[in-house]
């Protein structure tokens, strides 16, 4: 079963804008990770913030965490026609559980 | 780094027919996971392996699916017989430790039951 879901299902913007990606979970968690999947292609990490985190940078990525409304977002500034790929944020509840997967955000930047 | 590799990248085969797919983790990394992926939805945790024991495989349909990781490196699973509803894309992950890292995740192999 799906433990996250994110929010939208499918966001289409222009090269240089930027896109927010939601997710949402429902049990305590211990780390959200945020992955990239190119068509056809496997999962890339991205990033991973801890539940004593609340917002994390890497490059043009910026992610926040709020425990107290189970929500994550992901943002990706100037976006890039390259940045095409679905989103999927991961959860764990600690060392030797499982990585759960929510359904992903497909994102299209048109150039 | 080499990273993580599997093989087919795609199978198609008829129902109630035998299939197994093959993955070759990142060198030196002990956890070794299978997930499936249905179309558009995120991966699945079918069975996590640390060096060549299996730590979590609750949600492996045993009666069909099978897997080993002999010497705690390659690892093979298997279905036996295939059915319509095992068309799905089949993905080998791999880490250093279990916990809260970075999985590594290889292409996939994409299965098609018809």
């Amino acid at each position: 079963s799906q433990q996250g879901e994110e929010d939208p299902q499918a966001l289409s913007i222009q090269e240089g804008e930027n896109a927010t990606m939601n997710c949402s979970y429902k049990t305590s968690i211990n780390n959200l990770q945020w992955y990239r999947q190119n068509s056809g292609r496997g999962l890339v990490h991205l990033i991973l913030i801890r539940s004593n985190e609340r917002e994390k940078h890497s490059g043009r990525l910026r992610v926040t965490l709020d425990t107290s409304k189970k929500s994550s977002s992901l943002l990706i500034t100037a976006s890039r026609a390259a940045d095409t790929a679905s989103y999927f944020c991961a959860t764990d509840m600690g060392s030797g559980s499982r990585l759960t997967f929510g359904e992903g955000t497909q994102l299209t930047v048109n150039p | 780094e080499a990273g993580v590799v599997q093989s087919p990248r795609y199978k198609i085969i008829e129902k109630k027919q035998p299939v197994a797919f093959w993955c070759n983790p990142i060198s030196g990394h002990n956890t070794l996971y299978w997930y499936r992926q249905n179309l558009g939805q995120g991966p699945e945790l079918l069975i996590r392996y640390e060096n060549e024991e299996a730590v979590d495989d609750s949600q492996l349909p045993k009666d069909r699916f099978s897997a080993e990781r002999l010497k705690g490196v390659d690892s093979t699973l298997k279905i036996q017989p295939a059915e319509l509803g095992d068309s799905a894309v089949y993905l080998c992950a791999s880490s250093r430790i279990t916990g809260p890292e970075t999985q590594y995740f290889g292409p996939g192999t994409r299965l098609l039951v018809l």
